[in-house]
């Protein structure tokens, strides 16, 4: 059974540029949730969707969003990008949503500003 | 405010040694604790998942320990080896709002 796949692995932005990052849950799984982590904060909940609807939506700015498609494939757009949002950033996918869910991270997107 | 810390922040030991990770949380009401491990330039992976009413659990050389009356709980590795080298995370599930709250980490180095 295939793991969770980000893609893609690194990318390389410069000030003021948009990115935008896809992943690709485990077979079955339907909820799809985003993590930023930095050597500084850690891992930081970004948001968490659920057949299409966002869930969960942690403590960042708007120029963070995400969207689930219908086979449950998610993306997350970082718009007008600054230096700080150099970081990993990971998503998990689950069963279902919430709390109680077991999680399984995909590799990251190693995404450096510049 | 909800928290998780852990300590200490990173650890060295010689392999076949055994180790323990510290972690305490504030975080209410609680749901549950869960241990992940994250080798370098990887996603985290999931070690042991803890419920209120649950104390102890293994994974392989991996056993947590969770004490909900003082909010800590533990991770204990025995006969270390070089491929536990890595950073443990401590994430606590609050039932309302179904948000995880992440601990920083601790780096453990195994060396031979």
């Amino acid at each position: 059974k295939a793991g969770v796949t980000q893609t893609p692995r690194y990318l390389i932005k410069t000030r003021g540029q948009q990115v935008t990052l896809s992943c690709s849950p485990i077979s079955g799984h339907r909820s799809v949730s985003w993590y930023q982590q930095t050597p500084g904060q850690g891992l930081q909940f970004l948001f968490e969707y659920f057949s299409e609807t966002q869930r969960n939506k942690g403590n960042f700015p708007g120029r963070f969003s995400g969207r689930q498609f219908s086979n449950s494939r998610s993306e997350m757009n970082v718009s007008t990008l600054e230096l700080g949002d150099s970081a990993l950033y990971l998503c998990a996918s689950s069963l279902l949503w919430g709390g109680d869910e077991k999680l399984f991270f995909g590799s990251g997107t190693q995404l450096s500003v510049l | 405010k909800n928290q998780v810390e852990q300590s200490p922040q990173s650890l060295i030991i010689l392999e076949g040694k055994n180790c323990t990770l510290q972690c305490n949380y504030t975080v209410s009401p609680f749901s549950n604790l869960r241990w992940y491990k994250q080798d370098t330039g990887r996603g985290p992976v999931s070690l042991t998942i803890m419920t209120f009413s649950e104390n102890t659990k293994s994974n392989g050389r991996y056993t947590a320990t969770l004490d909900a009356d003082t909010k800590q709980s533990s991770l204990h590795i025995t006969a270390s080896q070089l491929s536990d080298s890595a950073s443990y995370i401590c994430v606590v599930s609050a039932v309302d709002g179904n948000k995880l709250v992440f601990g920083a980490g601790t780096i453990l180095r195994v060396k031979s």
